[in-house]
């Protein structure tokens, strides 16, 4: 089927305003994870999913950071009052969520936020 | 805990062998090695398991040290395909991965 889709491809966003990223993983995909990856850095890991319950939130880089799956499907990373450091490209995966060891991690394309 | 890599940007001409280094400062229970192209997602090269072989990927294969915590990625007659960024991810017994810093990698005819 198809891979781990993005949306927006691309934001752009006033300082102070809310977002909302949309990462729909590749079905039977379990495990959801996102990354933050500011521009020439690594991946930052933020949050992960199995099912629709997240063990392990401890990326999140504020209190203004959120995220939520539903469906053992979709999952949304909300980023409310944003900042000028939030900008960066948040990066999706989903995995078959087995392990260990854990399993391949299959990439979306990424959403590209710019706070002005 | 986040994984080191060395060396930070390699450049190669096409037909030259590389070699990328990931190292921990915890035990490790697998590495994952991912390239990233540029502007595009990352994409899985291989993983490497505690007390397991060394595995193999075309003309890309890669090792675990256990004693020294450390895995390396062993890139040969290198093609311009091969140019990008390649990460080390880390699995330390938890449902995550954390990434090396990366490994910037260019080829030239």
């Amino acid at each position: 089927g198809a891979g781990v889709s993005q949306s927006p491809s691309n934001k752009v966003t006033e300082k102070g305003k809310d977002v909302e990223l949309r990462c729909d993983p590749i079905s039977g995909h379990t495990a959801l994870y996102w990354y933050r990856q500011r521009l020439g850095q690594g991946l930052e890991f933020l949050i992960y999913f199995q099912g629709n319950s997240a063990p392990d939130k401890s990326g999140l880089p504020s209190d203004r950071f959120s995220a939520e799956r539903t469906g053992e499907s979709v999952s949304t990373l909300t980023i409310q009052r944003t900042q000028q450091e939030d900008s960066a490209v948040y990066l999706c995966a989903s995995s078959l969520g087995r392990g260990p060891p854990l399993d391949t991690q299959y990439f979306g394309p990424g959403t590209r936020l710019t706070v002005l | 805990q986040q994984p080191v890599q060395s060396p930070q940007a390699v450049i190669l001409r096409e037909g030259e062998d590389a070699v990328i280094n990931c190292s921990s400062s915890k035990a490790l229970y697998s590495v994952h090695w991912y390239r990233q192209k540029h502007g595009e997602a990352p994409v899985f090269l291989m993983i490497l398991l505690k007390g397991g072989e060394q595995k193999g990927h075309e003309k890309i294969s890669a090792s675990f040290n256990e004693k020294k915590q450390q895995s390396s990625l062993y890139l040969t007659a290198s093609q311009l395909s091969y140019s990008g960024t390649y990460f080390c991810g880390t699995e330390y017994n938890t449902d995550k991965l954390i990434f090396g810093t990366g490994t910037r990698l260019q080829v030239f005819p």
